[in-house]
């Protein structure tokens, strides 16, 4: 199987605070992770391309600073928003590759995590 | 510039009727994903294409993949209120995917 999971499912912070979202591949190994963001009734958008062990590839308008990424295990990977705001409200989906699989590039979808900055 | 356009973006259609979603992307690729979401929810897997004139179904959907013209399809047979969600398709390729920009669907009973 390709299973994945994110913690929190659901966060409310206050403006100004950090807030940290994990995701988990739960039986395989995932050397590449990614960390979409979903705006109400619009499409996905890739923020970044999280890589086991090296620097996270951030999309064209991703401000690095602001979402850290860190993937320090093959099973780990987290998303840091710092000094969230409430345009950082939206809904947060990480994906990873099972390389084992067949369909090799093929990315399968965590629950989501849908944050809340007041 | 990658993008990948759906039509329609709306569709409100009767049970029992049939209609196509479709989705042309800009650059060739040989894999094509389709996706249901639903309300509040992540992404649940339909459909993998990888290569030019795959053609694959399951229950009421079938979709197929044309890289010739960069356009795959998602058919509805026959369509029941349980299908209504919002439908994403996504271009693969070197690992990234672009997705489409969706189509929300509403079967009315």
């Amino acid at each position: 199987g390709a299973v994945v999971s994110q913690h929190p499912s659901r966060v409310i912070c206050k403006s100004g605070t950090s807030v940290k979202i994990e995701c988990r591949s739960l039986d395989f190994q995932a050397t590449t992770m990614f960390w979409y963001r979903q705006f109400p009734k619009q499409s996905l958008m890739l923020m970044a391309t999280s890589n086991e062990g090296s620097k996270a590839t951030y999309e064209q308008g991703v401000e690095k600073d602001k979402f850290l990424i860190n993937h320090a295990s093959l099973t780990l990977s987290t998303l840091t928003v710092t000094s969230a705001h409430p345009e950082d409200s939206s809904f947060y989906i990480c994906s990873a590759i099972n390389p084992g699989l067949a369909g090799k590039e093929t990315q399968y979808f965590g629950p989501g995590t849908r944050l809340l900055v007041l | 510039e990658l993008k990948v356009e759906q039509n329609p973006l709306f569709l409100s259609m009767q049970e029992g009727k049939n209609y196509t979603i479709y989705c042309n992307y800009s650059t060739t690729s040989d894999r094509l994903y389709w996706y249901r979401q639903d309300p509040g929810k992540s992404l649940e897997s339909l459909f993998v294409l990888l290569s030019n004139g795959a053609v694959k179904q399951e229950g009421r959907l079938m979709a197929s993949l044309d890289t010739k013209a960069r356009l795959s399809t998602l058919h509805i047979t026959a369509a029941v209120h349980d299908l209504s969600a919002t439908y994403f398709c996504a271009r693969g390729g070197t690992y990234k995917y672009i997705f489409g920009t969706g189509t929300r669907l509403k079967v009315l009973a």
